[in-house]
């Protein structure tokens, strides 16, 4: 089994571009979320997603989408890159909610200029 | 106030200390996640706590909910060791909203 696999792990772009940060597993989760990382602070839920078709919103969801079309898959996307932006993105899968064994990809460290 | 407090910030130590990381949260939770990140690297699950204790090789976890605080030891350690240590908490209300986590314990064994 690979986990939790994301793409790209490093990625620079430009003030208003958009891009997509893929997360794929292959553990059949139902649950998957994406947190980034900034130092000095504690990881921080963007969006998650209790099975495919379902998403909400985390604690810092502003500039960025998600859908989840089916149960291994789930993109994070930045609609127009902001400079505030610039993190550690990682996502993470489990088998039910937070009270289960947390799997968390590579990470993407993402850079706005 | 955070509600997911862990100490010391930083921790430098020779090979072979037993080293012990703290955690303290100030909600009800469902569980308790202990994590390791390498410089650079992804992000390991170590423990999941509910109750009690676990001990994986040289280390051990323990949590007491009735005073909402869970300890990371470290027997013999080395300096391969060396990273950041996370607590995380999934909260009883609101535990859908993900992971809530401590900023890390940066670690450093000196050989």
């Amino acid at each position: 089994n690979a986990g939790v696999t994301q793409t790209p792990k490093f990625q620079v772009l430009k003030t208003g571009q958009s891009m997509t940060l893929q997360c794929a597993q292959d553990m059949n989760h139902e649950y998957m979320s994406w947190y980034r990382q900034d130092p000095g602070m504690g990881l921080r839920l963007i969006h998650y997603s209790v099975g495919a078709g379902i998403t909400d919103q985390g604690e810092v969801p502003n500039g960025y989408n998600v859908s989840r079309s089916t149960t291994e898959d789930f993109p994070l996307r930045l609609l127009s890159a902001a400079p505030s932006q610039t993190s550690v993105y990682f996502c993470a899968s489990s088998s039910v909610f937070v009270a289960t064994e947390a799997f968390f990809g590579q990470g993407t460290r993402l850079t706005v200029v | 106030k955070n509600e997911v407090e862990q100490s010391p910030q930083n921790l430098t130590a020779q090979e072979g200390e037993f080293i012990t990381i703290n955690c303290s949260y100030s909600v009800g939770i469902s569980a308790l996640h202990w994590l390791q990140q390498h410089p650079g690297g992804g992000i390991v699950s170590l423990f999941m706590l509910s109750s009690g204790k676990k001990k994986h090789g040289r280390l051990i976890a323990t949590i007491n909910i009735q005073e909402k605080h869970s300890s990371l030891h470290i027997t013999a350690s080395h300096p391969r060791d060396s990273a950041v240590y996370i607590c995380a908490v999934g909260k009883l209300v609101g535990g859908a909203d993900g992971l809530t986590f401590g900023k890390g314990t940066h670690l450093i064994i000196q050989p």
